[in-house]
């Protein structure tokens, strides 16, 4: 099994529609992250979070939200989808101490009609 | 906020060959560290090298090493030897708090 897994792994949706995306790790690690990506742009830090009460906006946080249920859950919730959150979706995780590398879980691709 | 720039959005190289992919970044930090992830046509990202600013001496990891220029803030990938299975995305990635990423650039190993 995948140390950080997403759901789901692809969905289609229409503009208006609440949307969660779902994050869990079993690696351990306090800190969360989600991003995006879109084609020419790479990915685009969407929130972070460094443990359960410690939550903090990146750079493109108009328009998405987030809940940390617990250290090993991240979701990122789209209240109301329009098409330009259509991309692909990662989480991903990291220890807390030094400069460990982020561990991704394997995309959401989501699609808003 | 640091920003990291790729330049070039393809490349392509001919099997066995060695490419050379770009970075740079711009940060006030002195700490810091600094990653090259592949992200195949599979869509997961995997590490593939990472150097820590605080270390003068170029990282390695078999035919992938890295030319970190820390006065230039520049942080070059080559691919010795290149594979097929080198056809990737390819980004670069620095990080302090959290972690900012280049663009990307598709890389192509051609038979």
């Amino acid at each position: 099994d995948a140390d950080v897994t997403q759901t789901p792994r692809n969905r289609i949706t229409k503009t208006g529609k609440r949307i969660m995306l779902e994050c869990s790790q079993t690696k351990g690690h306090d800190r969360m992250y989600w991003y995006r990506q879109d084609p020419g742009l790479g990915l685009r830090l969407i929130y972070y979070s460094f443990d359960v009460k410690d939550i903090n906006k990146g750079e493109i946080s108009d328009g998405y939200s987030v809940s940390r249920q617990a250290q090993a859950k991240f979701s990122l919730s789209l209240e109301s989808a329009i098409p330009n959150q259509t991309a692909l979706y990662f989480c991903a995780t990291k220890r807390t101490s030094g400069g460990g590398e982020l561990f991704f879980g394997e995309g959401s691709r989501l699609t808003v009609l | 906020a640091q920003t990291v720039t790729q330049s070039q959005p393809e490349m392509s190289v001919q099997e066995a060959e060695t490419v050379t992919l770009s970075c740079t970044y711009d940060t006030s930090e002195s700490n810091y560290y600094l990653f090259w992830y592949k992200q195949p046509p599979s869509r997961q990202m995997i590490l593939v090298i990472r150097q820590e600013a605080y270390k003068q001496q170029n990282a390695t990891e078999n035919r992938f090493s890295v030319n970190f220029q820390k006065a230039a803030k520049s942080f070059s990938l080559k691919i010795s030897d290149s594979q097929l299975g080198d056809t990737a995305m390819y980004f670069c990635a620095f990080m302090d708090n959290d972690m900012r990423f280049g663009a990307g650039t598709r890389l192509t190993v051609k038979p």
